[in-house]
């Protein structure tokens, strides 16, 4: 398997645009969750779906995060507008039960 | 709710030293357990987990852990590390009567620096 597959690997926009991130989770994983990691505080959870669903989006910061799963095996998660502060490293992971397992990231900086 | 403590957020260690990175977890209640590798500019890697069984776990790169249930803690040990184990190990628990979902909890991470 590929494992989980995120682009881009890095983004650098402008304050104020649109950022879009892509997910597709392991084939067969019915859970995907999006995560954030700064150096200030860690990592966070900020939404996860089941089956497609979304379950629990209480780490989304603002309203300016959204994010969709259409279908099992493609998620975005979108920041419109971006600030400065929403500079990160995104996570997807995927997981049946037991371990999540973790994309390679995408690097986001909002100048 | 769990909580993870990873006592040490910097192990430097001299090439072909034993390392040990310390893991508490807070619940007495039945868990699975996780040790996650990221080594800088990439995702994270798991190196090993406790699910049930024999307490003690051997994983990927020569780690191996023990759970040890009287004390809530799961140690990760090298007998011997390579300068390419330099990175951030991340300790994590989660509750086996619902491991999905966001009841899953990770550590503040340890960096292991090795030095040659």
């Amino acid at each position: 398997d590929a494992g989980v597959i995120q682009s881009p690997r890095h983004e650098v926009t402008e304050m104020g645009q649109e950022v879009t991130l892509r997910c597709k989770p392991i084939s067969g994983h019915d859970y995907l969750f999006w995560y954030r990691q700064t150096m200030m505080r860690g990592l966070e959870l900020l939404i996860y779906f089941n089956n497609n669903v979304p379950i629990d989006d209480s780490g989304m910061p603002e309203d300016r995060f959204s994010a969709k799963m259409p279908n099992a095996s493609f998620s975005t998660l979108k920041i419109q507008p971006s600030e400065p502060r929403d500079s990160a490293v995104y996570f997807c992971a995927s997981s049946l039960t037991g371990p999540r397992f973790f994309g390679p990231g995408t690097r986001l900086t909002v100048l | 709710a769990q909580s993870v403590t990873q006592l040490d957020s910097q192990v430097p260690v001299f090439e072909e030293a034993p390392v040990e990175l310390r893991c508490n977890y807070s619940s007495s209640v039945s868990v699975y357990l996780f040790w996650y590798v990221q080594y800088p500019n990439q995702g994270l890697q798991l190196l090993l987990k406790y699910l049930s069984g024999s307490t003690l776990v051997k994983g990927i790169n020569g780690f191996e852990a023990e759970f040890n249930k009287s004390q809530t803690s799961f140690h990760l040990r090298k007998p011997s590390v390579h300068i390419s184990d330099t990175a951030e190990y991340f300790c994590a628990v989660s509750d086996s009567r619902s491991d999905t979902g966001n009841q899953f909890y990770f550590g503040t991470g340890t960096s292991l620096t090795v030095i040659p």
